[in-house]
């Protein structure tokens, strides 16, 4: 079983909201990665975390914040965000790091 | 800098017509070369792992290839439902894991 899953598959948002995103896998994988993609784009790494260690953050704004409670979870909190942070946030695993890396099926987020 | 380059950027087959879509790419010691299957609006789909010159994989009608410079994913036969965007990703040695992808080619599979 390769399955990651995301909550919510849409959300929409205002700019003052707050509101968070939950991955979640039950492979064993102790490497989590969060990734944004625009429209006709490759995605972009956003952070890791390594053995419930947050191990690169890809110098991204503080409006987004990661955390990561278990090693079968991981979530993205998101406050005071832009209307250019529409996008779609994938959440991805792999064994360890540098391991292939399994994607989830994505959250389509709109920022009004 | 590591750098992925994918061509074509799109490729319109007619069902049962083979090609092949290209990854060329320049990286500081490859780790592994990863292929991904996109849907319109859904997560990357594993395809492939790649991690040495002369390797090659198959699954059904998809097989990839990798050499020093670059990699394949010859495509046999295809049907409609092959349609979708191929990305292609390295990761660099000491990266531990970061990958850069490329931006994909966008296959469209005609009857």
């Amino acid at each position: 079983d390769t399955e990651v899953t995301q909550t919510p598959k849409h959300l929409v948002m205002g700019m003052t909201n707050k509101k968070s995103l939950k991955c979640e896998q039950h492979m064993g994988h102790r490497a989590m990665y969060w990734y944004k993609q625009k429209a006709k784009k490759p995605p972009e790494l956003m952070f890791v975390y390594s053995y419930e260690k947050l191990s690169i953050n890809e110098s991204v704004p503080s409006r987004f914040s990661p955390e990561c409670p278990n090693s079968s979870l991981l979530n993205l909190h998101l406050h005071a965000l832009q209307p250019e942070d529409s996008a779609l946030y994938l959440c991805a695993s792999s064994p360890v790091g540098g391991d292939t890396q399994y994607f989830g099926p994505g959250t389509r987020l709109t920022v009004l | 800098e590591d750098q992925v380059t994918q061509s074509p950027e799109a490729l319109r087959l007619q069902e049962g017509e083979s090609s092949s879509l290209n990854c060329s790419y320049t990286v500081s010691g490859l780790r592994g070369l990863f292929w991904y299957r996109q849907d319109p609006g859904k997560g990357p789909e594993f395809l492939f792992t790649l991690y040495s010159a002369g390797e090659e994989k198959e699954k059904e009608r998809l097989k990839a290839t990798l050499t020093k410079k670059e990699s394949f994913l010859h495509i046999t036969a295809p049907k409609p439902e092959d349609s979708a965007t191929y990305l292609c990703a390295v990761q660099a040695a000491g990266t531990a894991s970061k990958l850069t992808f490329g931006t994909g080619t966008r296959l469209q599979v005609t009857l």
